[in-house]
C-alpha cells in the first residue's frame, strides 16, 4: 500500500508568478484535501476535491484552484503568488467522501521571493 | 477565538517522562478528534483518533475526550527522544471536508 506523495519536495518562486503542486493520493483513496501551513501554526484546509469536483473550501481566495483526476491524483495551483504564500503545503486522502480520517503526505515547501 | 487552542509549548522533559499534550474547543458539534505527530520538515502522521467522547490506548500513548469540557489530551508515557516532535490536535464535524488544527505543541525529549 503506497501512502500519498507529493511533488516537488521544495519550489522557490517570485511575487506574481503561477505554481502547480502535485499529489498522488493513498491506494484505495478517492478523496483528496488540501492545507496550508505557515511556520509555527497548524494546518489550514485550503478545499477538498471528491469525484474531480471540489466540494467544500475554506477561506482562500479563488486565486487558489485544483484540480483531481479519474485516478484520484490531484494538483493545487495558485496564481500571482504574493509573499504571505510562503508556506509547507499539505495534501491529505481519506477512504470516501464524507471520511473523517485523513493521511497526508510530507507536503510542499513553497518559497515566494 | 480561535476554534481550536494548543499551547504551542515549547515543552522539554526528561526520558522517560509522562507527557500530557491538551486542546482546547469551542464547537461543540465536533465528534472526530485526532493527534497527529509532525517530525521537522516532514508531514503530519496520524497518531490516533477517537469518535465521540472517551479514552483511546495504543501502546504509550493514550488518547482523552472530555466534550463536556471541551477538552481533549494526549499522554505519552515512558517518554523516548524519539518522540522528540510537534503534536497538532485536529477535530471535525461528522461527514465535513475539513480538519480544524491546533497550532502545535513542539516537544522536546532529552537522553
Amino acid at each position: 500500500e503506497t501512502g500519498v506523495t507529493q511533488s516537488p519536495t521544495h519550489l522557490i518562486k517570485t511575487r506574481g508568478q503561477q505554481v502547480t503542486l502535485r499529489c498522488s493520493s493513498q491506494s484505495g483513496h478517492n478523496t483528496v484535501s488540501w492545507y496550508q501551513q505557515a511556520l509555527g501554526q497548524g494546518p489550514q484546509f485550503i478545499f477538498q476535491y471528491y469525484r474531480e469536483e471540489e466540494n467544500g473550501r475554506g477561506n482562500f481566495p479563488p486565486r487558489f484552484s485544483g484540480l483531481q483526476f479519474p485516478n484520484y491524483s490531484s494538483e493545487l495551483n495558485v496564481n500571482a503568488l504574493e509573499l504571505d504564500d510562503s508556506a509547507l503545503y499539505l495534501c491529505a486522502s481519506s477512504l470516501d467522501y464524507g471520511q473523517n480520517i485523513q493521511y497526508f503526505g510530507a507536503g510542499t515547501r513553497l518559497s515566494v521571493l | 477565538q480561535k476554534e481550536v487552542e494548543q499551547d504551542p509549548g515549547p515543552l522539554s522533559v526528561p526520558e522517560g517522562a509522562i507527557v500530557s499534550l491538551n486542546c482546547t474547543y469551542s464547537n461543540s458539534a465536533f465528534q472526530y478528534f485526532m493527534w497527529y505527530r509532525q517530525y521537522s520538515r516532514k508531514g503530519p502522521e496520524l497518531l490516533m483518533y477517537t469518535y465521540s467522547s472517551g479514552n483511546k490506548e495504543d501502546g504509550r500513548f493514550t488518547a482523552q475526550v472530555d466534550k463536556s469540557s471541551k477538552y481533549i489530551s494526549l499522554f505519552i508515557r515512558d517518554s523516548q527522544p524519539s518522540d522528540s516532535a510537534t503534536y497538532l490536535c485536529a477535530m471535525s464535524v461528522v461527514g465535513a471536508q475539513k480538519l480544524v488544527f491546533g497550532q502545535g505543541t513542539r516537544l522536546t525529549i532529552n537522553p
